[in-house]
């Protein structure tokens, strides 16, 4: 079946580790997005990749960085620099860049608690 | 700042009564309109992506319409049933390669 795939579903990490949250689709989908969640918030856009080896900053791209070297993988990479990494973090892809018209479709998302 | 606001937060719905909720969005450039539903432990799904003015659409029991002038879209759910159970997401964005912005969900109940 054709998806995203997301891992791991819970990650625990300790304060000032880098940790990397893994997204793959078989979409064929040109575009992938991390967006964040925290309680009582809309998803807030972290980096988006347009096509392979692209990436553009979104909203709250500090204390993140991400590569996108396959077309079918856009790993997020939290690193220590991110004051406040405890959330819910969901990977997404579309046809196009940017969706245009086109839907997101989304992975089943990542929860990240840091101890 | 750009912003979606979605009305109620929160909606508790009795099995087999239909329901209405409420996306407002920034009126002054409109691009495309987005419902997503997102059931607890799954992935939010698209349920409508719409672009025109007074456009309608239906899937099912559930429909939306989209007033791109006065910019706010309706999402109906007739004869609710449990598995509409799910926080219904709206996202809006205002030309081709700009970003999506999410509103923070209207999270619906349905009382059996």
């Amino acid at each position: 079946d054709g998806g995203i795939t997301q891992s791991p579903k819970y990650l625990f990490r300790k304060e000032g580790q880098n940790v990397t949250l893994s997204c793959e689709q078989n979409l064929n989908h040109d575009a992938m997005y991390w967006y964040r969640q925290d309680p009582g918030q809309g998803l807030r856009l972290i980096y988006y990749s347009q096509i392979v080896n692209d990436f553009q900053k979104g909203d709250i791209a500090e204390g993140y960085s991400v590569s996108r070297e396959k077309k079918e993988s856009f790993p997020l990479t939290v690193t220590s620099a991110q004051k406040n990494p405890t959330a819910f973090y969901l990977c997404a892809s579309s046809i196009r860049g940017l969706a245009g018209v086109g839907e997101l479709f989304f992975g089943e998302g990542s929860r990240l608690t840091v101890l | 700042i750009l912003n979606v606001e979605q009305s109620p937060q929160s909606l508790h719905v009795q099995e087999g009564d239909s329901t209405n909720f409420t996306c407002s969005f920034p009126s002054s450039n409109f691009y495309a309109l987005h419902w997503y539903r997102w059931e607890t432990a799954k992935s939010p799904e698209a349920l409508f992506v719409m672009t025109l003015n007074g456009d309608e659409k239906k899937k099912g029991r559930i429909s939306a319409t989209l007033n791109t002038k006065e910019g706010y879209s309706y999402l109906y759910i007739k004869g609710s049933q449990p598995e509409d159970s799910a926080t219904y997401l709206c996202a809006f964005n205002r030309n081709r390669d700009d970003k999506i912005i999410f509103g923070k969900g209207t999270r619906l109940h349905i009382l059996p």
